[in-house]
């Protein structure tokens, strides 16, 4: 079974500064993590995805966030935050390999950016 | 990069009704996914399929709820007596051997 969970459903931060997205996961086998954006009424965009290479994972605009096996997080940071990063960010689990890989989403973090 | 598309982009429905909705994922990819977001909750897994039979679905694919691939482009879910519970954001997902899944853009799907 595998699951994720987000810490703060909304999170809210100034124009500039730091963005800290916090994610943990469990797995009984060691996961591929992701963590996508959805912007109001549109699709999921995948921001970026853990699959068992470098534990430091670079994303799209300006994201990244690391794996910690120890502490089973994977969490989203970018340095400075800007307006259009106000969104909503999923993280996600799934298997890595094998079986079918369904995706489990975590219920989600609304960011909001103050100018 | 490839794409997996869905249309409608938005469905309207009344109550009772069937609805189909559809994605064409990326050809090369051998395992195709339905997932559905209600309004301001989380994304949820719906179904699975590969090798033209359903791998695995959760306990909200109930008997209401089928899945196709007429040919060999398209994947199709398909709702046959819509209710007001069943408005939501439609998530249609494919993936090739690389384990990376492909959402589409989704289709709201709303039962009045």
């Amino acid at each position: 079974a595998q699951s994720v969970t987000q810490l703060g459903s909304h999170v809210s931060v100034s124009e500039g500064a730091l963005v800290l997205l916090r994610c943990n996961y469990s797995s009984s086998v060691p996961p591929y993590l992701f963590w996508y954006v959805q912007y109001p009424n549109q699709g999921l965009q995948l921001l970026l995805k853990y699959t068992s290479a470098a534990t430091l994972v670079k994303g799209i605009n300006g994201f990244e966030a690391e794996f910690k096996k120890s502490e089973t997080s994977f969490h989203l940071t970018k340095p400075s935050a800007h307006m259009s990063d106000a969104a909503e960010y999923f993280c996600a689990v799934s298997a890595p390999s094998g079986g079918y890989q369904k995706v489990t989403f975590g219920t989600g973090t609304k960011l909001q950016v103050i100018p | 990069e490839p794409e997996v598309t869905q249309t409608p982009s938005h469905q309207v429905t009344q109550m009772g009704q069937e609805v189909i909705l559809r994605c064409v994922p990326i050809s090369n990819h051998l395992y195709f996914y339905w997932y559905r977001q209600i309004l301001g909750q989380k994304v949820e897994f719906l179904v699975s399929f590969y090798n033209n039979e359903i791998s695995e679905k959760s306990e909200i694919f109930d008997d209401q709820f089928s899945v196709e691939r007429p040919d060999g482009s398209n994947f199709t879910l398909k709702i046959r007596s819509t209710k007001l519970e069943d408005s939501a954001m439609y998530f249609c997902a494919s993936r090739g051997d690389q384990g990376k899944q492909y959402f589409g853009p989704g289709t709201r799907l709303t039962v009045t």
